[in-house]
């Protein structure tokens, strides 16, 4: 299964309501998470199997989704929240998407 | 606390075969359900999963590296491993493990540093 996220790149404020989409090639079952990726570390999980919030992560972060369409959204922008997101599934094989840019504007 | 930490050579030459080791803690690949996969990362680029070990010994490949991919684990140290032979440029990367579990919850939540590899001649 091939995953296209969209944005490649995006620029927002502090205080924005974000949205990210990952389309998948085929259905993904909601077998899909997210991961953040700030520079020079490794992932960080966020979310798992669609919507499930992974243990630490702030409430800000959300999962939606199903078939081949999902999308990770952030209620409230923050500073720390720069990084670069991939989603991820693991309903057929594994693979990432080419991951989103985010930067504050 | 789970932790896991890669090693590997540094830098290696193209058609050498490339040996990384994944030190692990805080959880036991003895464990119904659990397992360890190695992922990379070509710099600036995105993620890709290369293999999966589990508890019973089960293995995965991703099928465009398989012939050259071989997974181990030794569980009474704790360590899990990954061999791929033939190396080129391409192979360049940022090697690193993660923990998951069992398909279908085949997801990485805890993920070591990163090993950074160089083939080049």
């Amino acid at each position: 299964i091939q995953l296209t996220q969209s944005p490649s790149l995006l620029s927002a404020s502090v205080g924005d309501r974000v949205t990210l989409s990952c389309k998948g090639s085929q259905n993904i079952n909601n077998y899909l998470a997210w991961y953040q990726q700030k520079l020079g570390e490794a992932p960080k999980l966020l979310i798992y199997n669609t919507n499930s919030l992974q243990t630490g992560i702030p409430s800000r972060f959300s999962g939606s989704g199903s078939g081949t369409d999902y999308t990770l959204t952030i209620s409230s922008l923050q500073p720390e929240d720069v990084a670069t997101y991939f989603c991820y599934q693991y309903n057929n094989g594994y693979t990432f998407g080419s991951g989103t840019k985010l930067e504050i504007k | 606390q789970v932790t896991l930490k890669e090693s590997g050579p540094g830098i290696l030459q193209p058609s050498q075969t490339l040996s990384l080791t994944c030190s692990f803690s805080g959880f036991s690949l003895s464990t119904s359900g659990i397992c360890v996969s190695w992922i990379r990362q070509p710099s600036g680029k995105g993620l890709e999963w290369l293999a999966t070990i589990c508890w019973e010994d089960s293995k995965g490949y991703n099928p465009s590296l398989k012939n050259r991919l071989t997974i181990s684990k030794d569980t009474s140290n704790n360590q899990a491993f990954l061999k791929i032979t033939s190396v080129d440029t391409a192979d360049t990367a940022i090697y690193y493990c993660a923990r998951s579990g069992a398909p279908p919850v085949h997801y990485f939540d805890y993920w070591g540093q990163g090993v950074m590899v160089t083939v080049s001649s």
